[in-house]
């Protein structure tokens, strides 16, 4: 099956603790992103990278971390400086072709909570 | 002001009724304008995009444009209770890869 998968599904995190939030797209997609959405609003960016081994912070980056050592897989460190990390968390990819119609899909999504 | 804005609803409607969406956006060199349904504790899912000027029509739904009002609709017709989402609507600005979303429309469809 072709898609973008997200895990864990569910994640509990203590105060002070980094946790890593794991995307992985067979979809041979070359962009990947990263969003955060809280209750009743929409999605803001993290990071986002559009090739490997390059990636840029997005609107709300502080916080968090990400690396793109491979095209599949994009992981987002939510680190200790997160002051309200408690949140739902979306990775997206795209096929970067042009720019009108680049498409972004979502896999299911990581649900974060502090403790 | 908000970069992308929509009413955050409800939105109710009858069963079988046209249900109108509608998003405004700042960044007038915006190039492309999609829409997602989200229901509750799911991910978003792609209905359509649009980036030309006028109307886009898939199915029940149709994508308006009117890049000089600066005004993205989206219509569902012979809307059904499993129409019943939230709906986002996210923008492609200036120079940049990445969407800015809206914060979305509940819809309500009434059996």
């Amino acid at each position: 099956d072709g898609g973008i998968t997200q895990s864990p599904k569910y994640l509990f995190r203590k105060e002070g603790q980094n946790v890593t939030l794991s995307c992985e797209q067979n979809l041979n997609h070359d962009a990947m992103y990263w969003y955060r959405q809280d209750p009743g609003q929409g999605l803001r960016l993290i990071y986002y990278s559009q090739i490997v081994n390059d990636f840029q912070k997005g609107d709300i980056a502080e916080g968090y971390s990400v690396s793109r050592e491979k095209k599949e897989s994009f992981p987002l460190t939510v680190t200790s400086a997160q002051k309200n990390p408690t949140a739902f968390y979306l990775c997206a990819s795209s096929f970067r072709g042009r720019a009108n119609t680049d498409t972004q899909y979502f896999g299911p999504g990581t649900r974060l909570t502090v403790l | 002001q908000k970069e992308v804005e929509q009413n955050s609803g409800p939105l109710s409607v009858p069963e079988g009724a046209i249900a109108s969406l509608n998003c405004t956006y700042s960044d007038r060199g915006s190039q492309s304008f999609f829409w997602y349904r989200q229901y509750s504790g799911k991910s978003p899912e792609l209905i359509m995009f649009i980036y030309s000027n006028g109307d886009k029509e898939d199915g029940r739904f149709t994508a308006q444009l009117n890049k000089a009002s600066q005004y993205v609709s989206l219509l569902i017709r012979d809307s059904q209770p499993s129409d019943s989402a939230t709906y986002l609507c996210a923008v492609r600005g200036t120079g940049r890869r990445a969407l800015t979303f809206g914060s979305g429309t509940r819809l309500q469809v009434q059996p």
